[in-house]
């Protein structure tokens, strides 16, 4: 049964910094890894999908990465800002179907 | 091009009762997943349907049902709410299968009294 993890649960921040966002998944044989962006009482808004067969992908200040042999994958938020406070999810996908398996979740705060 | 829209936005019931929650998914998309977020459980996958069958199920209990119609529209229903339904469930619809990114809704808040 797959899991994912995330780590850490919560981060607090100044404006402006660099950070990295952790998310480990325990079975290696995924289609897919994708981020999401969680604002209080609302959907998820999709930040950046990688296939099982790419290294990373970038939007923006924004950057994925992905390491399926060692199950881990990293987000890194560039230059942060109060606007990227949000909780911030990772899922994998372990079939052919649409089924997402999701992590707990970084909550993210950028303070001014 | 319009998102996924689910009605209605919240809902409150009682015990016992039962609900039926509706997603209509983005147009041209004939993939649609269902989600429970809860704030002890995280977000659980419920089912998905393509093209009008259940592709994928998760571990619910069978008062958990859905079901999609020709035009992709998809709906869920609980029968026999108990308290622990209450949650934030979440449509998502994507093209096909496994290869393309999910885009969710909005959500429908329900409170089980």
């Amino acid at each position: 049964k797959q899991e994912v993890t995330q780590i850490p649960a919560a981060l607090s921040v100044p404006e402006g910094e660099n950070l990295v966002l952790n998310c480990s998944f325990t079975d290696s044989a995924i289609y897919n890894l994708q981020w999401f962006r969680q604002d209080p009482g609302k959907g998820l808004t999709s930040l950046l999908l990688i296939q099982s067969s790419q290294r990373e992908q970038t939007s923006g200040r924004l950057n994925a990465s992905l390491d399926k042999s060692s199950g881990r994958s990293t987000l890194y938020i560039a230059a942060s800002q109060p606007g990227d406070s949000a909780t911030y999810l990772c899922a994998v996908a372990t079939n052919a179907g649409n089924m997402l398996t999701f992590g707990g979740g970084t909550r993210l705060m950028v303070k001014p | 091009k319009a998102g996924v829209t689910q009605t209605p936005r919240y809902l409150i019931k009682t015990r016992g009762q039962q609900v039926t929650l509706s997603c209509s998914p983005i147009s041209g998309h004939r993939s649609v997943s269902w989600y429970q977020q809860t704030p002890g459980q995280g977000l659980q996958f419920l089912f998905e349907y393509f093209s009008e069958t259940q592709r994928n199920k998760g571990n619910f209990p069978g008062r958990f049902s859905g079901r999609q119609f020709s035009n992709s529209r998809s709906e869920m229903n609980v029968s026999t709410l108990e308290l622990g339904d209450s949650a934030l469930y979440l449509c998502a619809s994507s093209w096909d299968r496994g290869m393309e990114t999910q885009y969710f809704g909005p959500g429908t808040r329900l409170l089980v009294l």
